[in-house]
């Protein structure tokens, strides 16, 4: 079974500051994929950045880097100088190679940003 | 628009009314997805077609739910007989096998259902 811990409910940041978002997992398959998506107030899933289990490179996108340590099992999201913008839900989810199909999310951390 | 679209947005009813939620998804998509999102809570996976295919189910999905994908473009999703239980916003997702990030979820802004 697959299974995704965020321990954080919620962060503060200061605006230009960089703040981490931590994400667990729990996986028995050989190889999976993990994804964070942002869901502001207005509801939609927005997807930020993705990690494969066997890609050698910490994933960035733009502001965004996830700091993926196999051995820990975590994948936590890294945003760099933050923005008011920045401010939502933000979850962390997995797929595995043997229920490539399904989505696991955590259950979220709001992070909000201030001025 | 190219996006996934959803409606309607909400859904107010009373309990033991029947609700439909329709989701169309990005068009070259052949991936699409219905999860349930309950307040304070990830998205939980409904199920899933593959084209006009419903591949996969969850336990979560009782027997009156039903979601049906004719023809392999929009989705609907319907709940009878509704229940307190069922207020929640309901997801739609699609992807396309292969994407660059081997099939990223991309959803739409969800149907957010309140049972009476």
């Amino acid at each position: 079974a697959q299974k995704i811990t965020q321990t954080q409910p919620g962060m503060f940041v200061q605006e230009k500051e960089a703040v981490t978002l931590d994400c667990t997992y729990d996986t028995s398959d050989p190889s999976y994929g993990l994804f964070w998506y942002k869901q502001p107030s207005s509801g939609e899933m927005i997807f930020l950045i993705y990690q494969g289990s066997y890609d050698q490179q910490n994933a960035t996108e733009g502001r965004y880097s996830l700091n993926f340590q196999k051995a820990r099992k975590s994948a936590n999201l890294v945003i760099s100088a933050s923005q008011l913008g920045d401010s939502a839900m933000y979850f962390c989810a997995m797929r595995g190679i043997y229920n490539f199909n399904k989505f696991y999310f955590g259950s979220g951390t709001k992070l909000n940003v201030k001025p | 628009d190219t996006g996934v679209s959803q409606n309607p947005r909400h859904k107010i009813t009373k309990r033991g009314q029947n609700v439909t939620f329709r989701c169309d998804p990005i068009s070259e998509h052949n991936r699409l997805y219905w999860y349930r999102q309950t307040l304070g809570q990830g998205p939980e996976f409904l199920t899933y077609f593959q084209n006009e295919a419903q591949l996969e189910k969850s336990r979560l999905l009782s027997d009156r739910f039903s979601a049906e994908r004719p023809k392999g473009s929009f989705s609907t999703l319907e709940i009878q007989r509704t229940e307190q239980g069922d207020s929640a916003m309901y997801l739609c997702a699609s992807s396309l096998y292969g994407g660059r990030y081997t099939g990223e979820l991309f959803f739409g802004e969800g149907s957010r259902l309140t049972v009476l």
